[in-house]
């Protein structure tokens, strides 16, 4: 098993629409976790990171966490075609280290 | 938000000739600094972690005599590609954390793209 798990899509949705990007992480120890955008031939950008279980907002994007299940998402809304890009899960794990997945290819059509 | 530079930006070698990339926190002490490699259409691939002072901790399979990697200051890390051959071309990536917390995040220089020819 992966010590943190996406889909690989793409995950293509229409303009306007909520884009909902998964991830699932092995380490119960893991407190803290982030989502990262990267645009292709681009390096990784800090979206939002989450520590508490629950809902985090910042303006379109909504991150959530599920530390019982184990599970963090990623929700945007209003997808825009310059929303479209690989997005990374990020776990820091109870040892300090941060584990990244291999990301969701979201595809927002116009 | 915390800015991470990585200069060249781009660089083109002949084989056998060694490259140096120097990786800059600019307005943040970065106590461990982490070096990726991505291959097209590939995820991030960690190579090493480097904490100012110390030597890198390599991943498994990384040469460490290979990639030679400097942090001498909490803001400068450095990594020398050594004898570079076409199969290194590929983005290499640094990022920068400040403090050992559980909850410091990482933030990523822009890349530096390495061809090999």
């Amino acid at each position: 098993q992966k010590e943190v798990e996406q889909n690989s899509g793409p995950l293509s949705v229409p303009e306007g629409a909520i884009a909902s990007l998964n991830c699932t992480y092995s380490d119960r120890g893991s407190q803290s976790f982030f989502w990262y955008r990267q645009y292709s031939g681009k390096s990784p950008e800090l979206i939002m990171s989450i520590y508490s279980n629950g809902d985090k907002e910042d303006g379109r994007f909504t991150a959530q966490l599920n530390k019982a299940s184990q599970y963090v998402s990623l929700l945007i809304r209003d997808s825009q075609p310059s929303d479209s890009a690989t997005y990374l899960c990020a776990v820091k794990t109870g040892g300090f280290k941060t584990i990244f997945g291999a990301g969701t290819r979201l595809f927002v059509k116009a | 938000g915390a800015v991470v530079s990585q200069h060249p930006s781009r660089v083109i070698c002949k084989s056998g000739t060694s490259v140096k990339i120097e990786c800059r926190s600019l307005d943040f002490q970065a106590t461990t600094m982490f070096w990726y490699r991505q291959f097209p259409k590939q995820s991030l691939m960690l190579m090493a972690t480097s904490n100012e002072g110390s030597k890198a901790t390599y991943e498994q399979g990384v040469e460490k005599d290979k990639f030679l990697i400097n942090h001498a200051s909490l803001t400068l890390s450095t990594l020398t590609v050594t004898s570079a051959h076409p199969e290194d071309s590929s983005f290499y990536i640094c990022s920068a954390e400040a403090g050992a917390s559980s909850y410091n995040e990482q933030f990523f220089g822009p890349g530096t793209r390495l061809t090999v020819l």
